[in-house]
């Protein structure tokens, strides 16, 4: 059974770029969260979707906006890219009306 | 209200040793404390968690303590072993709110020397 799993590993932009991240959820699961962690810090939430529907938003400007498709997998799309948005990207799934959340191995952003 | 305060930052423990890493919260409402685990680039993985209703969880060497009414928990790791080098993070969840969005702690370096 395939974990969590996202794509690229790494990735490297320029300021003003946008940038597309994917993630495939665990077997069985319907809810994917997003994340960012910056080097030496806890993750903090970006969103979750659930039913294709944005369903919470943490504190993180519309430049950031995500998707869900009818299989459950999902796309975070940075646009206007800040030399501050370089981190490491996390999504996370689970399934509904459980409370593990199980994380990918992530996504790393270089903005130059 | 939303802040989960962890200590310390980091943590140096001998072959065998004992450590110790705590978190404090704020929100009354949190009823999900996950800790986690995360080797250097890789995502972090659940290690053990708790729900308020009890006051202790053992999963082999790993235990997590928790106290209700100073808002506070904490995780244990008995006989610890240099593979347990990594960073830990606590977490808090609102299982009954609109999402069960985890907030983490600033997480804890763990360096266990042989």
């Amino acid at each position: 059974d395939a974990g969590v799993t996202q794509s690229p590993t790494h990735l490297i932009k320029t300021r003003g770029q946008q940038v597309t991240l994917r993630c495939s959820p665990k077997s069985g699961h319907d809810t994917v969260s997003w994340y960012q962690q910056a080097l030496g810090q806890g993750p903090q939430f970006i969103f979750q979707y659930y039913e294709e529907e944005e369903r919470q938003r943490g504190n993180f400007p519309d430049r950031f906006s995500g998707h869900q498709f009818p299989n459950y997998s999902s796309e975070l799309n940075v646009n206007a890219l800040l030399l501050g948005d370089s981190a490491l990207y996390l999504c996370a799934s689970s399934a509904t009306g459980t409370e593990t959340q199980y994380f990918g191995p992530g996504t790393r952003l270089l903005v130059l | 209200q939303q802040q989960v305060k962890q200590s310390p930052q980091s943590l140096i423990v001998q072959k065998g040793g004992i450590s110790i890493i705590n978190c404090a919260y704020e929100n009354t409402a949190f009823d999900y404390f996950p800790w986690y685990q995360q080797f250097p680039g890789k995502g972090p993985a659940l290690l053990i968690a708790i729900r308020p209703d009890v006051s202790e969880k053992k999963e082999g060497r790993f235990t997590i303590s928790f106290n209700k009414s100073a808002k506070q928990f904490s995780l244990h790791i008995m006989d610890s072993q240099p593979g347990d080098s990594a960073t830990y993070f606590c977490a808090a969840s609102r299982l009954g709110g609109a999402t069960n969005k985890l907030i983490f702690g600033t997480g804890t370096l763990l360096a266990v020397q042989p």
